[in-house]
């Protein structure tokens, strides 16, 4: 399967705590790219690393970048009930997003 | 605002019907995609266009068909549905240049569509 691998499937943690998000991929990659969805909505691109890049920040959000393990971690800080909601990697390989299978976070109040 | 529009939010079909799904994009993109969302699949991408009537298979074609007569409108065709086509349909659009440079996409809403 070309499909991406992401840990853990579901989180849950309190707000104000940060949340962490794994992403493993099989193939040589251009970039990589983080996306959100809110239930039943479309995906709201967040985030994109280079293949060169090894970490990028925005705002609360930081992703690194390991090529040779194939590996990308999500990590949001000081999380908010409103970052509820679903979270894909999307590895850009040739012309295809491969996008990873998400992890459902669920910040509690 | 840049934008993605898709025809339906929900729709219901029977089996055999022909289904089509219409996606419009305001943002003189060159390419556009059209995934299908399963739980615990993530997406998968079943045709993509990089020009107008050029189209290009993805990773799940069989059973569907696209058509791409104007660049800003791309349209998902399925032939005869069926039940295992039930699923939420997601479509995008991305800016043109090399594969490699490809940035975000950017997503319509999705349609759920289910099969009965």
């Amino acid at each position: 399967s070309q499909q991406g691998e992401e840990d853990p499937q579901a989180l849950s943690i309190q707000e104000g705590e940060n949340a962490t998000m794994n992403c493993s991929y099989k193939t040589s990659i251009n970039n990589l790219q983080w996306y959100r969805q809110n239930s039943g909505r479309g995906l709201v691109h967040l985030i994109l690393i280079r293949s060169n890049e090894r970490e990028k920040h925005s705002g609360r959000l930081r992703v690194t970048l390991d090529t040779s393990k194939k590996s990308s971690s999500l990590l949001i800080t000081a999380s908010r009930a409103a970052d509820t909601a679903s979270y894909f990697c999307a590895a850009l390989s040739s012309y295809k997003l491969i996008f990873g299978s998400g992890t459902r976070l669920l910040v509690r109040p | 605002d840049v934008k993605v529009t898709q025809s339906s939010r929900y729709l219901v079909k029977r089996t055999g019907e022909k289904v089509f799904l219409e996606c419009v994009q305001d943002m003189d993109h060159e390419n556009m995609f059209w995934y299908r969302q399963d739980p615990g699949l993530g997406l998968r991408l079943i045709y993509f266009s990089y020009d107008v009537k050029m189209k290009e298979k993805g990773d799940i074609p069989e059973g569907y068909s696209v058509s791409r007569e104007k660049k800003e409108r791309f349209s998902l065709i399925l032939e005869s549905a069926s039940t295992n086509q039930t699923s939420m349909y997601l479509c995008a659009s991305t800016t043109s240049g090399l594969p490699s440079s490809y940035n975000e996409q950017f997503f319509g809403p999705g349609t759920r569509l289910t099969v009965l």
